[in-house]
Parts: C-alpha cells; sequence; structure tokens
C-alpha cells in the first residue's frame, strides 16, 4: 500500500530564513510526487511535481528514491508562503492521488 | 475558465439526516474525485469517475455514502443517513482524460451534530 508521511504538523519560521518540509513515501514501484498548497481562504493547488525538476515560488523539491523522501525546500522564507503544504503521491498513470497530513507552515515577519 | 465548483460551501445537520453534495467539474474534465478530509487527519480518496463509471470506489468508508454522476458532469455525493464521524471537508476534483494535473474545488464543509 502506498503512504505519504509528513512528520511535522507545523513548521515556523522567520522571514529570509530556509524552510525545508519533510515528505517521506513508502510505495513499491516508481511513484510520481507532488506537493500541493492551501493559502488562506483559497482552495488547494499543485505547487510542484516531481517530473518537472521545476522551481515554483522558489520552491524545489528532490525526489531521494534512496530515502524514500521528496522534502521541499525554499533558502528564504517570505510571509506570503504561509499556508498548508501537502505531500502526494500518484502511482503513476491513474490519478488516485495519496497525500500526507499536511504540514502548516509559519513565516514569522 | 471557471475552476471546479462546489456546493454547499459549508452544512450542519443532525445525526441521522441525509446531505448531498454537489460538484461541478470543469468542463470537458473526465476525471472526477471526490475526496475528504475529517478533522486532524489526511485528506482521503473516496472515488473516481471517468465521465458516468466508476472507475474505482475503494475509499468509499460504507453504504451510507452514495455518489453518482449521471450524464458524465456533475456529481453528486449523498450521504444518508449521516453520523458524527463523517463530519469534515469534503473536496471533489477533476482533470483531463490524459491529464496529470488535477484541479480541486474549495470543498464542502460538513458538519454533523
Amino acid at each position: 500500500a502506498q503512504r505519504v508521511t509528513q512528520p511535522e504538523k507545523l513548521l515556523s519560521v522567520f522571514k529570509g530564513a530556509p524552510v525545508e518540509l519533510k515528505c517521506n513515501y513508502s510505495y513499491s514501484g516508481s511513484p510520481e510526487l507532488f506537493w500541493y498548497v492551501q493559502y488562506s481562504r483559497q482552495r488547494l493547488q499543485l505547487l510542484l511535481r516531481h517530473i518537472s525538476r521545476e522551481s515554483i515560488k522558489g520552491f524545489t523539491a528532490d525526489l531521494n528514491k534512496g530515502e524514500t523522501s521528496f522534502h521541499l525546500k525554499k533558502p528564504f522564507a517570505q510571509e506570503e508562503d504561509s499556508a498548508m503544504y501537502y505531500c502526494a503521491l500518484t502511482p503513476g498513470g491513474y490519478q488516485k492521488v495519496t497525500f500526507g497530513t499536511g504540514t502548516k507552515l509559519q513565516v514569522i515577519p | 475558465e471557471a475552476g471546479v465548483t462546489q456546493f454547499p460551501s459549508h452544512s450542519v445537520i443532525e445525526k441521522g439526516q441525509t446531505v448531498t453534495l454537489r460538484c461541478d467539474p470543469i468542463s470537458g474534465h473526465d476525471n472526477l474525485y471526490w475526496y475528504r478530509r475529517v478533522m486532524g487527519k489526511e485528506i482521503k480518496f473516496l472515488l473516481h469517475f471517468v465521465k458516468e463509471s466508476k472507475q474505482d470506489e475503494s475509499g468509499m468508508p460504507n453504504n451510507r455514502f452514495l455518489a453518482e454522476r449521471t450524464g458524465g458532469t456533475y456529481s453528486t455525493l449523498k450521504v444518508q443517513p449521516a453520523e458524527l464521524e463523517d463530519s469534515g471537508v469534503y473536496f471533489c476534483a477533476s482533470s483531463h482524460a490524459s491529464g496529470n494535473t488535477i484541479y480541486f474545488g474549495e470543498g464542502s464543509w460538513l458538519t454533523v451534530v
């Protein structure tokens, strides 16, 4: 069975500090990994996916198959980054998404 | 383009009553999904429609939940009779037939008292 683990419920950092939101997964095949974000009073939206190897809003995430991790990183946190972040996984080719429990990022001015 | 819309945004009902949640996917999206997040837990998959057919309903918790997508357009999720543990946020999402991006609605908050 597939599983996504986000160990931190809340992460508080000061503005300008580096951010790392942890995500580990378990899946027997080759999954696709995603990060979703939900800003206050907005809908859940895709932030980035591992296959794109892109940087969105300064965030990056590298898939480490050896450690089965997909941590989300940003070198300098901004106040507008405050939101709920969900790590997610799909088996690939099929859209059933398995989510982690989410991490609330709080950027302190 | 209009996003995924859900109705109602909030609903408070008594235990034993019935509630029907509606989802209008993005026009042209064949895939429609229902997810829910109960308090303190992760967002969990409920089921997946491809057009009007149920592709995967492995996440439906029990037979008090009934989802339909007649005509392959909008979908409804009915809870009958509602129980206290059904309280949470119910998300609908849609995607293109071959698309890799899922678009979520704002969610329907259900409170059973």
